[in-house]
């Protein structure tokens, strides 16, 4: 089983649809959860944290289900700038920072 | 503009040649790593450096040679590479080795073809 499985889409959304990405990792020791977003040939870069109470940070919401092993994203009112490929991120248990990468969802959004 | 440069940002190598990719991160982070993105496939962490010693070597051919010769550079030594290797090579930096809750900020990346 993989450490962190994501469905890599791609999902083909209009603008101002709300769409939802799933994640689900196998460490039940993990600790601490994130949504990277990486863009064409680009970098991946933090789009944000996820905590245990679910947090929201503008269009965005994360929530995380550690009975489960489950995380989530929900983009609302999605913007064509949304597009590209979302990263759900686990930090493997170890005693240092050792993130592991799901393979990413693919986001694109059409007029 | 990242805190975490990397050079060259593309390479084509030889399957012969010795060559080696350069970070350097300017956010006091105390950590630093490599990441490999091939084609359809997440990244895969290669190397973590704490406090410039290597704490994590994640089965990595020993064709790829890490070194850190401070907490603000991060080499990876390149030889007798196979086409195979080609991809995206990604350098990162976090703050605190000792915590998990860091976010990790990554380089632009070295894209490199071996032929």
């Amino acid at each position: 089983r993989k450490e962190v499985e994501q469905d890599p889409g791609p999902f083909n959304v209009p603008e101002g649809a709300t769409v939802a990405f799933n994640c689900t990792y196998s460490n039940s020791a993990s600790q601490s959860f994130f949504w990277y977003r990486q863009d064409c040939r680009k970098e991946p870069k933090l789009l944000m944290s996820v905590y245990s109470s679910g947090n929201e940070d503008g269009r965005f919401t994360a929530q995380l289900n550690r009975a489960s092993q489950y995380i989530s994203l929900l983009i609302r009112d999605s913007k064509l700038s949304d597009s590209a490929t979302y990263l759900c991120v686990v930090n493997g248990a170890g005693g240092y920072n050792k993130l592991i990468f799901g393979a990413g969802t693919r986001l694109a959004v059409h007029p | 503009e990242t805190g975490v440069t990397q050079t060259p940002r593309h390479l084509v190598m030889g399957m012969t040649n010795k060559k080696s990719l350069k970070c350097e991160q300017h956010l006091g982070h105390n950590a630093m790593y490599w990441y490999k993105q091939s084609a359809k496939k997440p990244l895969e962490l290669m190397f973590v450096y704490s406090l410039e010693e290597r704490v994590e070597n994640n089965s990595v051919p020993s064709r790829f040679s890490p070194e850190c010769p401070n907490s603000s550079h991060l080499f990876l030594h390149l030889h007798t590479l196979q086409p195979e290797d080609s991809a995206l090579y990604l350098c990162a930096s976090s703050q605190d080795p000792g915590a998990t809750n860091t976010e990790a900020f990554f380089g632009q990346g070295t894209r490199l073809t071996v032929v």
